[in-house]
């Protein structure tokens, strides 16, 4: 069965730094990957997918992620972190060519931007 | 374009009455998900519908929770005499047919008293 997780409860970093939270994920086959950010009292919205190709992908709101393949990892980063990026954030996975299964998603983390 | 939609966005039940919840997914949108999100953990699957297949309720954590699909687009999750460890953010999802993300609603915060 598939699984993800989150080391980190929480991250707190300063404003203008750069960011990372992590994500290992468990899958049988290659998997398909994604961020979802909540932000409070907010349903998730989708950041950015790992599907194939480019191990780094890009997506909304300046963040990347980098999909490694020997390290199950696909961790979300950016380059400078905004006051505005505060949230909750999850990571989920799905096995490739799964048909319509379900996302599997992790605890979250609560990502803190300090001014 | 509208996104998904749910309702109510609260509602505050007593223990062991029904409640009913509602999505309206992305109109197009083949496929839809529910999810429970509750107190600090991650998003449960509950049940998830495509097209006119059977869906698959293998999340649905007992026999008082069920869900229908009318017409392919308006999903209702239906709790019978609902529990407090029923509390929880209660999520939609659509998917198109031939993407892999999923759009979600802004929930519906279920308390039971």
């Amino acid at each position: 069965a598939q699984s993800v997780a989150q080391p980190e409860d929480q991250v707190n970093v300063a404003e203008g730094n750069p960011l990372t939270v992590k994500c290992t994920y468990s899958v049988s086959g290659n998997p398909y990957l994604f961020w979802y950010v909540q932000y409070p009292n907010r349903g998730l919205q989708f950041l950015l997918k790992y599907i194939t190709g480019d191990n780094l992908v890009k997506g909304s709101y300046g963040f990347e992620a980098e999909f490694n393949k020997s390290q199950t990892s696909f961790h979300l980063k950016k380059p400078s972190a905004l006051v505005s990026d505060s949230a909750l954030y999850f990571c989920a996975v799905r096995p490739f060519n799964s048909g319509n299964t379900p996302l599997v998603f992790g605890k979250g983390t609560r990502l803190s931007v300090i001014a | 374009g509208a996104g998904v939609s749910q309702s109510p966005s609260n509602k505050v039940t007593e223990k062991g009455k029904d409640v009913e919840l509602r999505c309206d997914p992305i109109s197009g949108h083949t496929a839809l998900y529910w999810y429970r999100q509750s107190l600090g953990q991650g998003l449960e699957f509950l049940i998830y519908f495509q097209g006119n297949s059977a869906p698959d309720k293998s999340g649905l954590p007992s026999d008082r929770f069920s869900a229908e699909r009318t017409g392919g687009s308006v999903s209702t999750l239906t709790i019978q005499r609902t529990q407090q460890e029923d509390s929880a953010v209660y999520l939609c999802a659509s998917r198109a047919q031939g993407s892999y993300e999923q759009y979600f609603g802004p929930g519906t915060r279920l308390t039971v008293t």
